[in-house]
């Protein structure tokens, strides 16, 4: 049974500050991996993905991945309010189903 | 192109009634994926559907959930005699499957409430 294991939250950090979120996966052969942002009352929708090791930035987001250690990190920079959701931690399983975490939920306060 | 799409957008039911959901993927999309979401929790895996076939129907909580999937695009979720227990938002979301690329995109569900 493939796990995703991610901080329930609420994490809360100050407006401008880095948020750091985390995911640690069960299956050592997993080869990408994703992260969502849902608002409450929407759905997920894709804001990172990474296949290798290391860093992988896109605007004020950074993905961190670390198969050595089963973990995945999401930094988001300069956290404004808006950014205040759930993050969504997925890997990709066998038959292209993939698990997903049960969400860190992040507050961005002013 | 236009994302995925989902009707109706809220599904009021009473107890015992048949329900049926709708999916319309992303184009060319292969992959279609049925998950529950109740109130506060996270994603449940219903069903998984590579162009009209279902090889895996794990997820379907109970024998009154069905799923097909017609033309390779298309897909009904059908619940029979509806419990207060189904009620959820139903998402429904699309992929390419080629390699290791297979991230999803999610249409914007579908709020089942069952009196």
């Amino acid at each position: 049974q493939k796990e995703v294991e991610q901080n329930s939250g609420p994490l809360s950090v100050p407006e401008g500050a880095i948020a750091s979120l985390n995911c640690t996966y069960s299956d050592r052969g997993s080869q990408s991996f994703f992260w969502y942002r849902q608002y409450s009352g929407k759905s997920p929708e894709l804001i990172m993905f990474i296949y290798s090791n290391g860093d992988k930035e896109d605007g004020r987001f950074t993905a961190q991945l670390n198969k050595a250690s089963q973990y995945v990190s999401l930094l988001i920079r300069d956290s404004q309010p808006s950014d205040s959701a759930t993050y969504l931690c997925a890997v990709p399983g066998g038959s292209y189903i993939p698990t997903f975490g049960r969400g860190t939920s992040l507050i961005v306060h002013p | 192109g236009a994302g995925v799409s989902q009707s109706p957008s809220n599904k009021v039911t009473e107890k015992g009634k048949d329900v049926e959901l709708r999916c319309d993927p992303i184009s060319g999309h292969t992959a279609l994926y049925w998950y529950r979401q109740s109130l506060g929790q996270g994603l449940e895996f219903l069903i998984y559907f590579q162009g009209n076939s279902a090889p895996d129907k794990s997820g379907l909580p109970s024998d009154r959930f069905s799923a097909e999937r017609t033309g390779g695009s298309v897909s009904t979720l059908t619940i029979q005699r509806t419990q207060q227990e189904d009620s959820a938002v139903y998402l429904c979301a699309s992929s390419k499957t080629s390699g290791d690329s297979y991230e999803q995109y999610f249409g914007p569900g579908t709020r089942l409430t069952v009196t």
